[in-house]
């Protein structure tokens, strides 16, 4: 069965702190890995990640896959309080053309 | 701007009472998909809809229904069936039936039952 594994569930820091957020992956015939920003309602798209090793930046965000060991992480640094959000991780399922979603990192950002 | 709408952003309803949300979107997208969204368990698939009339059952179809009369618009009625439809309420398109190049979302319907 095609899963996808968030860690961790929940994330505490304070402003300035650099944190990575993991997603491990298990599913037939991977295409890509996507990773989403959810702060009150629609989840707004990060990245889309297809081959290993190669870094996705954006700002202070940044992403990487690793095909072999079957996961992502997501890291972002000198965390802001408007950073606080949901990041949720899913990838394309082969047999049923869909997105599966982990459960989501909650982080939260205090000043 | 191209989109996707859901309306109404909050509802209530009494139990035993079917209620139908709104999603519209301007994107040309072929595929559309409900999600729906409880605390601590991400997004879950309700149905998924890869052509004008036609759809599929996700994950937790039950007391769950859809239509796909326009590419357009794809509503999803929350029936009396359905047992704890308390959540908050998310639909999707793609721009094609892969998914491989994500989804865009709508802001949400939250539905409580009262």
């Amino acid at each position: 069965e095609d899963k996808v594994v968030q860690s961790p569930l929940s994330l505490v820091v304070h402003e300035g702190d650099t944190v990575t957020l993991n997603c491990s992956y298990e599913v037939t015939n991977f295409r890509s890995l996507l990773w989403y920003k959810q702060e009150k309602k629609a989840p707004t798209f990060l990245f889309m990640l297809t081959s290993s090793g190669i870094e996705k930046k954006s700002g202070r965000l940044s992403s990487i896959l690793d095909k072999k060991e079957l996961f992502s992480i997501l890291n972002i640094t000198a965390t802001q309080t408007g950073d606080s959000a949901v990041y949720l991780c899913a990838v394309p399922t082969h047999n049923t053309d869909k997105l599966i979603f982990g459960t989501g990192t909650r982080l939260q950002v205090f000043p | 701007d191209g989109g996707i709408t859901q309306s109404p952003k909050y509802l209530f309803r009494k139990e035993g009472q079917n209620v139908t949300l709104s999603c519209e979107q301007n994107l040309n997208h072929d595929a559309m998909y409900w999600y729906r969204q409880d605390p601590g368990q991400g997004l879950r698939l309700i149905y998924y809809s890869q052509i004008v009339n036609d759809f599929q059952k996700g994950d937790i179809a039950e007391g769950y229904s859809v239509s796909r009369e326009k590419k357009e618009s794809f509503p999803l009625t929350v029936t009396s069936a359905q047992k704890n439809p308390t959540a908050f309420y998310l639909c999707a398109s793609s721009i094609d039936q892969t998914g491989d190049y994500g989804y865009t979302f709508g802001s949400g319907t939250r539905l409580t039952v009262v």
